[in-house]
């Protein structure tokens, strides 16, 4: 592995089903972040993790939870998919948080019907 | 509440030089970032500015006006690869990342 990966790269979901996007980085960095970008309005924060083990909520956390157990891990949770959670996610790193340059992994295409 | 404004589309020549602009108005100010994002990919990481100035990097330069607000990302020597979204972000107050909603550079031969 060689920065951020992220799993499924793309998803096609039943609107009421569960769906857990996996994020994976082996920089050792300390924060993490979800984004969803939707066409016009750009990069939207959804949750946050400064350090492992401390999760924060975002400008859009509804419908969506994460956790933290460890530094490279930091999955994100549809609990009740609907149709608009359709949205290109973004899984990002950072050394720490604040300042510092954040690095994207390649993203997951999500439709939900 | 927290804005950042860019254009959403422009068009250049290849070859040719294209400055690309960014207001802001957030709460607070630490710092500046320029992305490019090609479509279907994650974005990648251009610059940082957080002083007044021109920073440049190659030929990618950004410039930063805390006191009007204002950055631009300027373009030399336009490659057709640089055809491209260009995404403006500012850190606040409370250290979280704004981002605006990007400008899409087409570049014509």
């Amino acid at each position: 592995i060689a920065g951020i990966t992220q799993a499924p790269t793309s998803q096609i979901l039943a609107a009421g089903r569960r769906m857990t996007l996996r994020c994976t980085q082996d920089m050792r960095h300390n924060a993490m972040y979800w984004y969803r970008q939707d066409l016009g309005l750009g990069l939207r924060l959804i949750h946050y993790s400064n350090t492992a083990g401390t999760t924060g909520k975002g400008e859009v956390p509804d419908g969506y939870s994460v956790s933290r157990a460890n530094t490279d891990d930091f999955p994100l949770t549809l609990a009740s998919a609907v149709p608009s959670q359709t949205s290109v996610y973004f899984c990002a790193s950072s050394a720490i948080a604040g300042e510092e340059t954040q690095y994207f992994g390649p993203g997951t295409r999500l439709l939900v019907l | 509440g927290q804005n950042i404004d860019q254009p959403t589309e422009m068009t250049a020549t290849e070859g040719a030089i294209v400055q690309i602009n960014c207001t802001y108005q957030t709460s607070g100010f630490n710092g500046l970032f320029w992305y490019q994002q090609h479509a279907g990919e994650a974005p990648t990481f251009l610059s940082y500015n957080v002083l007044d100035g021109l920073e440049e990097k190659g030929r990618f330069s950004s410039f930063l006006s805390r006191s009007k607000g204002y950055s631009y990302l300027l373009l030399k020597e336009l490659q057709m690869k640089d055809s491209a979204s260009y995404l403006c972000a500012v850190i606040d107050s409370n250290y979280q990342l704004i981002w605006g909603a990007g400008t899409k550079l087409i570049i014509k031969p």
